[in-house]
């Protein structure tokens, strides 16, 4: 099993949707947790950090973590073809980043 | 701000010849960089871990003879793919860890490596 499980899709959807993107973990002692951004040939682009459990919103993103499930979400409201992409999720204890595999999004005009 | 630079941004060069990276921190100091390697449609693969002032730490099954990593100092590392073959082509990655003690990472744009 990995330690972080995350859905590949790929996902698409049409312009102005909400997205959900999840990832599900095993290990306890993460308390930092990471959205990226990464368009094709690029390096990822840091989105949103939290900070153990709780909600943080960010314009139209919003990151939810919940440590008793062991599971973290980002939610992108009013979607936008600029918006296609890959998305990672990435948490750590403390040092290495841990990182999904990746749920690569299109958003149809 | 959090601006992570590498350098080039590909390049291509022959079998057996030696290729290095470069990775700057450009607006913050990174006590902390890391190299990853990343295959088309994967995940990012962490490959070491760069200290300032210390040896790399590499990631089990990477050959550190192979991948060189210098961190001379808080805004640059530099990653050395030596005797470069057709299977190292891959797009590497850095990224660079402030000093502030969160575990946020910023990651430059990569460097598409191909060996002939």
């Amino acid at each position: 099993q990995k330690e972080v499980e995350q859905d590949p899709g790929p996902l698409s959807v049409p312009e102005g949707a909400i997205v959900s993107l999840n990832c599900t973990y095993s290990n306890s002692a993460f308390q930092y947790f990471m959205w990226y951004r990464q368009y094709s040939r690029k390096g990822p682009e840091l989105l949103m950090y939290t900070y153990s459990s709780g909600n943080k919103e960010d314009g139209r993103f919003t990151a939810q973590v919940d440590k008793s499930s062991k599971y973290i979400s980002l939610f992108i409201r009013d979607s936008q073809p600029s918006d296609s992409a890959t998305y990672l999720c990435a948490m750590s204890a403390g040092g290495k980043l841990i990182f999904g595999q990746g749920t690569e999004l299109s958003v149809k005009p | 701000g959090a601006v992570v630079s590498q350098h080039p941004s590909w390049v291509i060069c022959k079998s057996g010849t030696s290729v290095k990276i470069e990775c700057r921190s450009l607006d913050f100091q990174a006590t902390t960089m890391f190299w990853y390697r990343q295959f088309p449609k994967q995940s990012l693969m962490l490959m070491a871990t760069s200290n300032e002032g210390s040896k790399a730490t590499y990631e089990q099954g990477v050959e550190k003879d192979k991948f060189l990593i210098n961190h001379a100092s808080l805004t640059l590392s530099t990653l050395t793919v030596t005797s470069a073959h057709p299977e190292d082509s891959s797009f590497y990655i850095c990224s660079a860890r402030s000093s502030g003690g969160t575990d946020t990472q910023y990651f430059g744009p990569g460097t598409r490596l191909t060996v002939l």
